[in-house]
């Protein structure tokens, strides 16, 4: 139990389908990220959100669109997907985003879009 | 551009001492971390280096040199609940994680 709630933990989606994807901390971070991870290859930090509010959004197709109701909660909602979108999708959370702030994962939302 | 490098994997014996080292080119440098990640299951915490030198924690204990822009993990006494992916990170100077692609590490009995 890692603090950080991720579901579901299993997706398969077509790519006209429109799902979401729920995180939840439960350890009082104000900040809360979304990352992609695909064989072999680095995380790939997706959104930011600080105090429940957009900080960072790296370049990520307008197919995948963040919300943070609040700063316990963050959803992914997919829609109109790609094959190439099928990865382990990972919510975390921190206290901060600076010096020596340690990221916590979720354990992660696999997707697989057919 | 910003690069972290480490090897794809590695094998090591049950018992035996392993070294994961981590290479970096980042613009700034804010701290280099470390995760565990097994196959499945979310990446979890293991170290933190921000001054240089060695940080031991138990069986794992983490270097870092960063004027040589390099930081190694050194697992002892291997157990078979070692085997797992092992991520470097580093914080550069905007704050953002910059991640290596992990190394795969496998314990043979």
């Amino acid at each position: 139990e890692t603090g950080v709630t991720q579901t579901p933990r299993h997706l398969v989606m077509g790519m006209t389908n429109k799902k979401s994807l729920k995180c939840e901390q439960h350890l009082g971070h104000n900040a809360m990220y979304w990352y992609k991870q695909s064989a072999k290859k680095p995380l790939e930090l997706m959104f930011v959100y600080s105090l429940e509010e957009r900080v960072e959004n790296n370049s990520v197709p307008s197919r995948f669109s963040p919300e943070c109701p609040n700063s316990s909660h963050l959803f992914l909602h997919l829609h109109t997907l790609q094959p190439e979108d099928s990865a382990l999708y990972l919510c975390a959370s921190s206290q901060g985003r600076g010096l020596g702030n340690t990221i916590y994962f979720g354990e992660g939302s696999w997707l697989t879009v057919v | 551009g910003q690069n972290i490098d480490q090897p794809t994997e590695m094998t090591a014996t049950e018992g035996a001492i392993v070294q994961i080292n981590c290479t970096y080119q980042t613009s700034g440098f804010n701290g280099l971390f470390w995760y565990q990640q097994h196959a499945g299951e979310a990446p979890t915490f293991l170290s933190y280096n921000v001054l240089d030198g060695l940080e031991e924690k138990g069986r794992f204990s983490s270097f870092l040199s960063r004027s040589k822009g390099y930081s190694y993990l050194l697992l002892k006494e291997l157990q078979m609940k070692d085997s797992a992916s092992y991520l470097c990170a580093v914080r550069g100077s905007n704050y953002q994680l910059i991640w290596g692609a992990g190394t795969k590490l496998i314990i043979k009995p």
